[in-house]
């Protein structure tokens, strides 16, 4: 079975740029989720999906963040501008069950 | 406000010895809980889990035990392998709700020969 798999793996911009992350979950997976991982820090839940429609984003920051689930499957993750403090790891996972997460490799950010 | 809390960022245990990792939780609504493991470079991966039922779920060489009175609970890992080396990531959940995954901090273990 194929894992979620997300692109690209890793991206080096300059503050006040922007950059989107695709994300690819397992076949069948209703509910995608977004996390941002800042290093020392756990994974922080940006936005779910369930299906094609938005579960929770209370912690996504809207005035630069944007996520789309198109036909309820790829989602991409945008950020318009990037700030330094966005330098993270971004994960993307998808489950069938509420609480059992299959994660994806992640994006690694740095924003200079 | 950080509700799963792993107190010891790092451990350092032998082969063939007990690896015990800790997490303590603030929050009384969860009431199923979660271990990750992550490797450099790859996304965590789910380990064990247990509900707020139990006080133990074993799963091979890795138990985890939960004192709900002390909103306490740990990992064991016996024995432990250099394989184990990675992040531990203790989360927790309000089953039920529209409560989300709440992550701890990590403990980055490693095992030495």
């Amino acid at each position: 079975e194929a894992g979620v798999a997300q692109s690209p793996r890793y991206k080096i911009i300059e503050k006040r740029q922007s950059v989107a992350f695709w994300c690819n979950p397992i076949s069948g997976h209703a509910t995608l989720y977004w996390y941002q991982q800042i290093l020392g820090q756990g994974p922080k839940l940006l936005i779910q999906f369930q299906n094609n429609g938005v579960v929770d984003d209370s912690q996504l920051p809207k005035d630069r963040f944007s996520a789309e689930r198109l036909k309820g499957v790829d989602s991409t993750l945008k950020i318009q501008p990037a700030k330094l403090e966005d330098s993270a790891v971004y994960l993307c996972a998808s489950s069938l069950a509420p609480e059992k997460l299959f994660f994806g490799s992640g994006t690694q950010l740095s924003v200079l | 406000d950080q509700q799963v809390k792993q107190n010891s960022p790092s451990l350092s245990v032998q082969e063939g010895r007990i690896s015990i990792l800790n997490c303590d939780y603030t929050n009384s609504m969860f009431d199923y809980f979660l271990w990750y493991k992550k490797y450099p470079a790859e996304g965590p991966t789910f380990l064990i889990s247990i509900s707020s039922i139990k006080d133990k779920n074993e799963d091979g060489r890795f138990t985890v035990f939960l004192n709900k009175s002390a909103k306490h609970l740990s990992l064991h890992i016996v024995p432990s392998q250099p394989g184990d080396s990675a992040v531990y990531f203790c989360a927790a959940v309000a089953t039920g709700t529209a409560s989300k995954l709440t992550f701890g901090t990590g403990t980055r273990l490693q095992v030495t020969l």
